[in-house]
């Protein structure tokens, strides 16, 4: 059982630069969840996908953030035009809702960007 | 707005008992959850309350009251390895996770 994994694992950048962060989820998981934390904070929502569909994006989550999950499986989170504050834990995690399932989200080990 | 509340920080001493409070207020709700993280780990699942009550599952038990809004983790036989983060979420009314802060717990000698 591999789990979440999450590429790379780490990553300093300069302000205004673009980078581009994968996530593989447990093979059998439909959907697909982005969040970025940042210290002494929880979790903050970013996207999700069911499938290959992204059903739900973060009315905070600027247009500098997209995110693709083109066959289902392995995910990608690309931000462009980088800025400080962008700087965060990545956080990536995967579920399948079946019915009467309580959807939990088993979590990668997230992707720590500094930015510049 | 939806806001779940829970204190920053707690400190309990190996062996003893200790209770974490969580409040929440959101559009709707499906379930409420339990995560523990570790200092720069991603977190991972503890308990889901769906019904009011109380969820025992070996040290670790969690209670929930709806009408109240409201829900503990209650850790017991404390160890050393129990120090860290312990975040409560709640399944809003679209099935998307609201998170809290996180309650850090140090573990004293």
């Amino acid at each position: 059982d591999t789990g979440v994994s999450q590429d790379p694992r780490h990553k300093i950048t300069k302000r205004g630069q673009n980078v581009t962060f994968r996530c593989d989820p447990i093979s059998e998981h439909n959907r697909l969840y982005w969040y970025r934390q940042t210290l002494g904070q929880g979790p903050e929502f970013l996207t999700y996908f069911q499938n290959e569909a992204q059903l739900e994006k973060s009315r905070l989550l600027s247009d500098r953030f997209s995110a693709e999950r083109p066959k289902g499986s392995f995910s990608t989170l690309e931000i462009q035009r980088t800025e400080q504050g962008d700087s965060a834990m990545y956080l990536c995690a995967s579920s399948s809702l079946l019915a009467g399932d309580y959807n939990e989200q088993f979590f990668g080990p997230g992707t720590r960007l500094t930015v510049l | 707005g939806q806001n779940i509340d829970q204190p920053t920080e707690m400190t309990a001493t190996e062996g003893a008992i200790v209770q974490i409070n969580c409040t929440y207020q959101t559009s709707g709700f499906n379930g409420l959850f339990w995560y523990q993280q570790h200092a720069g780990e991603a977190p991972t699942f503890l308990s889901y309350n769906v019904l009011d009550g109380l969820e025992e599952k070996g040290r670790f038990s969690s209670f929930l009251s709806r009408s109240k809004g409201y829900s503990y983790l209650l850790l017991k036989e404390l160890q050393m390895k129990d120090s860290a983060s312990y975040l409560c979420a709640v399944w809003d009314s679209n099935y998307q996770l609201i998170w809290g802060a996180g309650t850090k717990l140090i573990i004293k000698p």
